[in-house]
């Protein structure tokens, strides 16, 4: 099993419409937890952390569920300009400063 | 404040051929990393370094070497290049003091790396 998993996609959506993005992770002792955005041929970049609590950003809110070891990115109102891969990332088993990354899923959002 | 730079940004090599690529970093962080992304695969860690002076293996070190003789440079060398190294090549930093606010690594814009 993968230490992240996420599917790959793409998901395909109008503009204006809410997606939702799942991930899941096989460390119950991660205590880091993040979505970072990546554009076609371009370095990852901090999207959000994800608290325990749940937190929301303007149209993005993550969500983390413990018991279930899942993440999960809510976008609303889809802009052309989300279109990105997202990935789903937690720090490792043995030191909180190693991440792991999930292979992202791909976001394409149309006119 | 540059962040997180990387050279070179593109290189192709032969098989057997050596090179050098330099990470550096303007935002005094203690902890840097060296990634590899392939199509379909996540960013896999190389080596990293948890300050000036120190290094470690990663998950997929082989065929790979580091120094981190400054604080702000982070150097990763290829000894003698093979295709299975054709990759896109990131380099990161963070402080990493613990918890999410330090965890967060910050990029640089890669360097894209084929080998004939």
């Amino acid at each position: 099993r993968k230490e992240v998993e996420q599917d790959p996609g793409p998901f395909n959506v109008p503009e204006g419409a809410t997606v939702a993005f799942n991930c899941t992770y096989s460390n119950s002792a991660s205590q880091s937890f993040f979505w970072y955005r990546q554009d076609c041929r371009k370095e990852p970049k901090l999207l959000m952390s994800v608290y325990s609590s749940g937190n929301e950003d303007g149209r993005f809110t993550a969500q983390l569920n413990r018991a279930s070891q899942y993440i999960s990115l809510l976008i609303r109102d889809s802009k052309l300009s989300d279109s990105a891969t997202y990935l789903c990332v937690v720090n490792g088993m043995d030191s909180s400063y190693k991440l792991i990354f999930g292979s992202g899923t791909r976001l394409l959002v149309r006119p | 404040n540059a962040g997180v730079t990387q050279t070179p940004k593109f290189r192709v090599l032969k098989t057997g051929q050596s090179m050098t690529l330099l990470c550096a970093q303007d935002m005094n962080h203690e902890y840097m990393y060296w990634y590899r992304q392939d199509p379909g695969m996540g960013l896999r860690l190389i080596h990293y370094s948890v300050g000036e002076g120190t290094t470690a293996k990663g998950e997929v070190p082989d065929g790979y070497n580091v120094s981190r003789l400054k604080k702000q440079n982070f150097l990763l060398g290829l000894e003698s290049a093979a295709p299975s190294q054709t990759s896109v090549y990131f380099c990161a930093s963070s402080y990493s003091t613990g918890g999410p606010s330090t965890d967060t690594q910050y990029f640089g814009p890669g360097t894209r790396l084929t080998v004939l």
